[in-house]
């Protein structure tokens, strides 16, 4: 059974730091890994796609990196702003039988303070 | 283009009750999955519907049920409402293929009081 889990909980930070976001899967037969924004009380927004023979993805102050051996994937955020503060949430999608499914973390809740 | 869409926006109903709620997929999107994410917790997958045909189902009870419509429009069913089913339920769609994004709707909050 895949588990995702997402480190650290809650973070806050002062605008214009760099941050990580940490994501750790127990199953490495993965088809991808998507990286999500939420803002309280909404739906999920997607930032990042990455497939299973991909290193890393980038989108404007985003770059996501994944290492499929070791079950981790990270989102590195340049820059803070304090317009990223949200709910950040990783989820996979295992290959195999269950692949209908995306399995997701409880999420980062990230504060980026001005 | 338009989004997900999803109606409600908001929802109460009392124990017991039943509700429907409503999905319209990205045009010319085939799939669509529902999940439902109770408050500080990551989406739970209930349902993936494909074509019309249920592809995938959750760790939910018989009282949760879905269908999928000719124009890939979905809505999922939850009869004798509990406490416990509060959440916000949250729709997905995509081409069909592993390989792709999932695009999120607004969601739908769900109060059973």
């Amino acid at each position: 059974k895949q588990e995702v889990t997402q480190i650290p909980a809650a973070l806050s930070v002062p605008e214009g730091e760099n941050l990580v976001l940490n994501c750790s899967f127990t199953d490495s037969a993965i088809y991808n890994l998507q990286w999500f924004r939420q803002d309280p009380g909404k739906g999920l927004t997607s930032l990042l796609l990455i497939q299973s023979s991909q290193r890393e993805q980038t989108s404007g102050r985003l770059n996501a990196s994944l290492d499929k051996s070791s079950g981790r994937s990270t989102l590195y955020i340049a820059a803070s702003q304090p317009g990223d503060s949200a709910t950040y949430l990783c989820a996979v999608r295992s290959s195999g039988g269950s692949n209908y499914k995306l399995t997701f973390g409880k999420g980062t809740l990230l504060t980026v303070n001005p | 283009d338009a989004g997900v869409t999803q109606s409600p926006t908001h929802l109460i109903k009392t124990r017991g009750q039943q509700v429907t709620l409503r999905c319209s997929p990205i045009s010319g999107h085939k799939s669509v999955s529902w999940y439902q994410q109770v408050l500080g917790q990551g989406p739970q997958f209930i349902f993936q519907y494909y074509e019309k045909e249920e592809r995938g189902r959750g760790n939910f009870p018989d009282r949760f049920s879905a269908r999928q419509f000719p124009n890939y429009s979905s809505e999922l069913n939850v009869n004798a409402l509990l406490l416990g089913d509060s959440a916000l339920y949250l729709c997905a769609s995509s081409l069909g293929s592993v390989r792709e994004t999932q695009y999120f709707g607004p969601g739908t909050r769900l109060l059973v009081l």
